[in-house]
């Protein structure tokens, strides 16, 4: 069974930009989560989409949007980059949702904002 | 409020040496609990979780933990620790969250291994 694949690995955008990121979960997964890890935050929850519907949502900004596609395969959108966005960026896929049944990570994006 | 709690930020052993990671958490019910590591550059890797039943439980790469319920603690541990096993740790906590549950994280232990 094919692992979490997350897309692109590496991005470098500016400041006022925008960027989407990609994920796709394993094959049967239905939530679909995704999370912000800098160096001195740790994990920070971003929001988790399960059947295409939003069902948790972290303390970030407006800036930070998510969807979930028939498919399962969710995209997260930031807009407005700033400096401090810059992270790796972890999708996470599971059968029933993060807090009950494990969590199956990508190996994340790494997004450089300049 | 609920929370997780990983006492140590770092920790330095020798290959060989057995190994016990922290973890203490604060809720109100029995948790679902779980033990996951990152590697660098990589994304994070579930070594073992708890559920109910038995509260020893076994993991992946030789790894155990326990639940212990009167210290709400969830304690990793293994025998022998072997160099590919520098990494970061994460406990991690399912609560409810109304109807739905929700995954409440540490922040992590380091771990390195001197040769």
């Amino acid at each position: 069974k094919a692992g979490v694949t997350q897309t692109p690995r590496y991005l470098i955008k500016t400041r006022g930009q925008q960027v989407t990121l990609s994920c796709s979960p394993i094959s049967g997964h239905r939530s679909v989560s995704w999370y912000q890890q800098t160096p001195g935050q740790g994990l920070q929850f971003l929001f988790e989409y399960f059947s295409e519907t939003q069902r948790n949502k972290g303390n970030f900004p407006g800036r930070f949007s998510g969807r979930q596609f028939s498919n399962s395969r969710s995209e997260m959108n930031v807009s407005t980059l700033e400096l401090g966005d810059s992270a790796l960026y972890l999708c996470a896929s599971s059968l029933e949702g993060g807090g009950a049944s494990p969590l199956h990570f990508g190996n994340g994006t790494r997004l450089t904002v300049t | 409020a609920q929370s997780v709690t990983q006492p140590d930020i770092h920790i330095t052993v020798s290959e060989g040496a057995s190994l016990e990671l922290r973890c203490n958490y604060s809720y109100g019910a029995t948790p679902y609990l779980f033990w996951y590591v990152q590697s660098p550059g990589q994304g994070l890797q579930l070594l073992l979780k708890y559920f109910s039943g038995d509260t020893l439980v076994q993991g992946i790469k030789g790894f155990e933990a326990e639940f212990k319920r009167s210290q709400s603690s969830f304690n990793l541990r293994k025998p022998s620790v072997h160099w590919s096993d520098a990494a970061e740790y994460f406990c991690a906590v399912g609560a409810r969250a109304g109807n739905n549950r929700k995954l409440i994280w540490g922040l992590g232990t380091s771990l390195a291994v001197n040769p």
